[in-house]
């Protein structure tokens, strides 16, 4: 099993340009989360899928941020526009009901 | 709505020395309990969990958490540190919706 897949590892943008990031979760898993993790905020969750539908994106800073699951091995987190204060590490994580939590290594942004 | 309070931020302890890392949590609904450990550029990988059963569980190097349902709380122990336990400790609670709620995570540093 090679694990939550998440990239890229790194991503260094310019603000006002468009960011995406990409999870492949551990294949049966039937919910994924995308969290981002900040030395002020700790780690928030922003937006948890279950079957590939979003059940709670109640953390989603903005409209500038969205997700998507087109099927079960895939998900997507974009941000259009960024801007510096969406600096942070955005974990991806899937997982299987009543079942732990499995993270990808990550993906650290940083807007200038 | 579920919540996790880990009341230190910080804990600093000397090699071979025991070490407690609290964790309270709040709920109206029968919760599962974990905690995770995140290493350096890393994600959070699973250390121990309480689903049902025996309220003592053990990780396989040394940690152990003791649900105490009266208490509300699972704090993790172990009785003799290594300097390879430096980390941050997460505690994290999940709902029957297979919602996770985490806290604000507990920096574990060994002093050689």
């Amino acid at each position: 099993d090679a694990g939550v897949i998440q990239s890229p590892r790194h991503e260094v943008t310019e603000m006002g340009q468009e960011v995406t990031l990409r999870c492949k979760p551990i294949s049966g898993h039937n919910s994924l989360f995308w969290y981002r993790q900040t030395m002020m905020r700790g780690l928030e969750l922003l937006i948890y899928f279950n079957n590939n539908v979003p059940i709670d994106d109640s953390g989603m800073p903005e409209d500038r941020f969205s997700a998507k699951m087109p099927n079960a091995s895939f998900s997507t987190l974009k941000i259009q526009p960024s801007e510096p204060r969406d600096s942070a590490v955005y974990f991806c994580a899937s997982s299987l009901s009543d079942s732990n939590l499995h993270f990808g290594n990550g993906t650290r942004l940083t807007v200038t | 709505a579920q919540s996790v309070t880990q009341l230190d931020s910080q804990v600093p302890v000397f090699e071979e020395a025991p070490v407690e890392l609290r964790c309270n949590y709040s709920s109206s609904v029968s919760v599962y309990l974990f905690w995770y450990v995140q290493y350096p550029n890393q994600g959070l990988q699973l250390l121990l969990k309480y689903l049902s059963g025996s309220t003592l569980v053990e990780s396989i190097n040394g940690f152990e958490a003791e649900f105490n349902k009266s208490q509300t709380s699972f704090h993790l122990r172990k009785p003799s540190v290594h300097i390879s336990d430096t980390a941050e400790y997460f505690c994290a609670v999940s709902d029957p919706g297979n919602q996770f709620y985490f806290g604000t995570g507990t920096s574990l540093t060994v002093i050689p």
